[in-house]
């Protein structure tokens, strides 16, 4: 398998623009999750789907940004309008929750957007 | 919230030297994981830790657990240069219904040759 898929690797935009982040995860897995990692907050959850529904969203920061995932192979982050505090990487990751336990299992991160909005 | 808080914040030692990173968290958890994350690189996971597990190893890396202090130590015995990334531990917390892994602000180790 690949891993988690993610593009663009990087991107940069000026503020006011709108930002759409994709993600591909790992075949069969039924958790995604979508993160932002910046040096002063560290790794933050923004929002997490379960076969292709959203669980919680109380991470998204903001009205701004919102997440999509339409089929189990695919979602997307949007942020419109973006702004320069948005500047960060975002990671996607996914996980199989296994065995009928109800305990998470590891989760497999892609390798990361990192968005600089001028 | 922070569940997980890693100590130190930083930590530089020579190659061939052991590492010990330790984990604080605040309540009841299912498991524990410890991760890894390379510069400009998503995180890997590295070792899984169940609540009714005191130890793990695999290979050069050694897992604890205290669950009635509510705190986990990472081991990397004759550390290498490539050992060099932020490790981060990850609690699934128990009774939390949908919330998945909480993940911690990361140890940055440093491995000089």
């Amino acid at each position: 398998d690949a891993g988690v898929i993610q593009s663009p690797r990087h991107e940069v935009t000026e503020m006011g623009q709108e930002v759409t982040l994709r993600c591909k995860p790992i075949s069969g897995h039924d958790y995604l999750f979508w993160y932002r990692q910046t040096m002063m907050r560290g790794l933050e959850l923004l929002i997490y789907f379960n076969n292709n529904v959203p669980i919680d969203d109380s991470g998204m920061p903001e009205d701004r940004f919102s997440a999509k995932m339409p089929n189990a192979s695919f979602s997307t982050l949007k942020i419109q309008p973006s702004e320069p505090r948005d500047s960060a990487v975002y990671f996607c990751a996914s996980s199989l929750l296994q065995g009928g336990l109800f305990s998470y299992n590891e989760q497999f991160f892609g390798p990361g957007t990192r968005l600089t909005v001028l | 919230s922070q569940q997980g808080e890693e100590d130190p914040q930083a930590l530089s030692i020579q190659e061939g030297e052991n590492a010990t990173m330790n984990c604080s968290y605040k309540t009841s958890i299912n498991n524990l994981q410890w991760y890894r994350q390379n510069s400009g690189r998503g995180l890997v996971h590295l070792i899984l830790i169940r609540s009714n597990e005191r130890e793990k190893h695999s290979g050069r890396l050694r897992v604890t657990l205290d669950t009635s202090k509510k705190s986990s130590s990472l081991l990397i015995t004759a550390s290498r240069a490539a050992d060099t990334a932020s490790y981060f531990c990850a609690t699934d917390e128990e009774d939390s219904g949908n919330t998945p892994l909480v993940f911690g602000k990361g140890t940055r180790l440093s491995v000089i040759a």
